[in-house]
């Protein structure tokens, strides 16, 4: 049972647009939405995070927007960069009972920044 | 600071093998730790997680296991591996739960 769902599945932007990445979820148990940005060959990297209580975060060219009626979150990557293509990750954080902590994880979104 | 540290990197190796995946992390203690597989192509799958020595929570039914010997090291292993085992086995560390999760570079295990 998916409790994240990540679009699109893949996501080609030229050097200097916008980059759109959004996920849905269901479990209003969740408290805590991080972004993890990896690289080929290498571990996830913890990239940007919201709590429900905000509506938006952001960290230089990188935003969360987040809308808790709707159960949606998003992350954009403004002046998009060659370096930035990578494959990511949006998460959600189980709040309590025995799944507290827990994160459950997206499909993952390969993001390619052509120059 | 602190570090993880997942070895080995790659790791090929036939069906019915034995397989022992190691993690350690350094600079924290009493860190509780993940095991994740990314299968190619999906997302990251928690198969078992430990918020101390020696207590192991299973989240998956597989032919995997987990031990936690020593208060910052995790090991993965099977008996027998099968074709299905393969993929991308990630170690991370939080400082508790709820806390922010820190991956390791992961070990790319390909069952042949």
């Amino acid at each position: 049972q998916q409790q994240v769902k990540q679009s699109p599945q893949s996501l080609i932007v030229q050097k200097g647009g916008i980059s759109i990445i959004n996920c849905a979820y269901e479990n209003t148990a969740f408290d805590y939405f991080p972004w993890y940005q990896q690289f080929p060959g290498k571990g996830p990297a913890l990239l940007i995070a919201i709590r429900p209580d905000v509506s938006e975060k952001k960290e230089g060219r990188f935003t969360i927007s987040f809308n808790k009626s709707a159960k949606q979150f998003s992350l954009h990557i403004m002046d998009s960069q060659p370096g930035d293509s990578a494959t990511y990750f949006c998460a959600a954080r189980y709040a309590g009972g025995t799944s507290y902590g827990k994160l459950t994880f997206g499909q993952g979104t390969i993001l390619t920044v052509h120059p | 600071s602190q570090t993880i540290h997942q070895w080995p990197a790659t790791l090929v190796q036939p069906v019915g093998s034995p397989l022992s995946l190691e993690c350690t992390v350094e600079g924290t203690s009493n860190p509780n730790l993940y095991w994740y597989r990314q299968a190619a192509g999906r997302g990251l799958q928690l198969l078992f997680y430990s918020v101390g020595i020696g207590q192991i929570s299973s989240e998956v039914p597989q032919n995997l296991s987990a031990s936690r010997p020593q208060d910052r090291q995790f090991i993965l292993s099977s008996k027998k591996l099968l074709l299905s085992d393969s993929g991308f086995y990630l170690c991370a560390w939080s400082v508790r739960e709820g806390s922010p999760l820190h991956f390791g570079n992961g070990t790319r295990l390909t069952v042949t």
